[in-house]
């Protein structure tokens, strides 16, 4: 059974600048978050996908968006890069039930972005 | 909205003996999920413990344990035999079982195991 994986690991981009982050998910699962953790804080929740469709969004602006495809896999997208969009990705991924019950989110090692 | 809490931003303990990290939450949803999360300097997010509103037994795996407070919406941690391994943030979290399951975190706490 493989983990969740994102690439790359580190990015370094330019104030206005797009990027796009990915994130493949454990096998079997078939929804994906995406958070940012800035610095000394705790994740903050971007959004979810599941079955290709967004399925809630957070306190963010439109320039953040996102896509699943078919094998679950997903990206990210930030447009018009600000100083303040620096900080860890995190991609979790967790196993939606026909039901709706859902077990933990299995947490990627996270991307590193860098906005100068 | 739901907050979670953690009062504690940075601790430290002997190697071998006993700490408790302290996390606080605020929701009006009857059945949620609480978890702990470690994250070493590798950034990983690896899963403590977790434990289901519904259940009122505290949960346990191995040296880590919780107490869980339903009533005073407390969710503190309890790491028995501290190893130098240890040394991570640790990170509370909520998720309602209903809605858009996300988690929302709190700040975390810096633990130090000390030789």
């Amino acid at each position: 059974e493989t983990g969740v994986t994102q690439s790359p690991t580190h990015l370094i981009k330019t104030r206005g600048q797009q990027v796009t982050l990915r994130c493949s998910s454990q096998s079997g699962h078939n929804t994906v978050s995406w958070y940012q953790q800035a610095l000394g804080q705790g994740p903050q929740f971007i959004f979810q996908y599941y079955r290709e469709e967004e399925n809630g969004r957070g306190n963010f602006p439109p320039r953040f968006s996102g896509l699943q495809f078919p094998n679950y896999s997903s990206e990210l997208n930030v447009n018009a890069l600000e100083l303040d969009d620096s900080a860890l990705y995190l991609c979790a991924s967790t196993r939606r039930l026909a039901g709706g019950n859902r077990g933990e989110q299995y947490f990627g090692p996270g991307t590193r972005l860098t906005v100068t | 909205a739901q907050t979670v809490t953690q009062s504690q931003p940075e601790m430290s303990v002997q190697e071998a003996e006993t700490v408790t990290l302290s996390c606080t939450y605020d929701t009006s949803e009857s059945n949620y999920y609480l978890f702990w999360y470690k994250q070493p300097p590798s950034r990983q997010m690896i899963l403590v413990i977790r434990q289901e509103a519904y259940k009122q037994q505290n949960a346990t795996e191995n040296r880590f344990s919780v107490n869980f407070q339903k009533a005073a919406k407390s969710f503190s941690l309890k790491i028995s035999d501290s190893q130098l391994g240890d040394t991570a943030m640790y990170f509370c979290a909520f998720v309602a079982t209903s809605g858009t399951y996300k988690y929302i975190f709190g700040t975390g706490t810096r633990l130090k195991v000390l030789a």
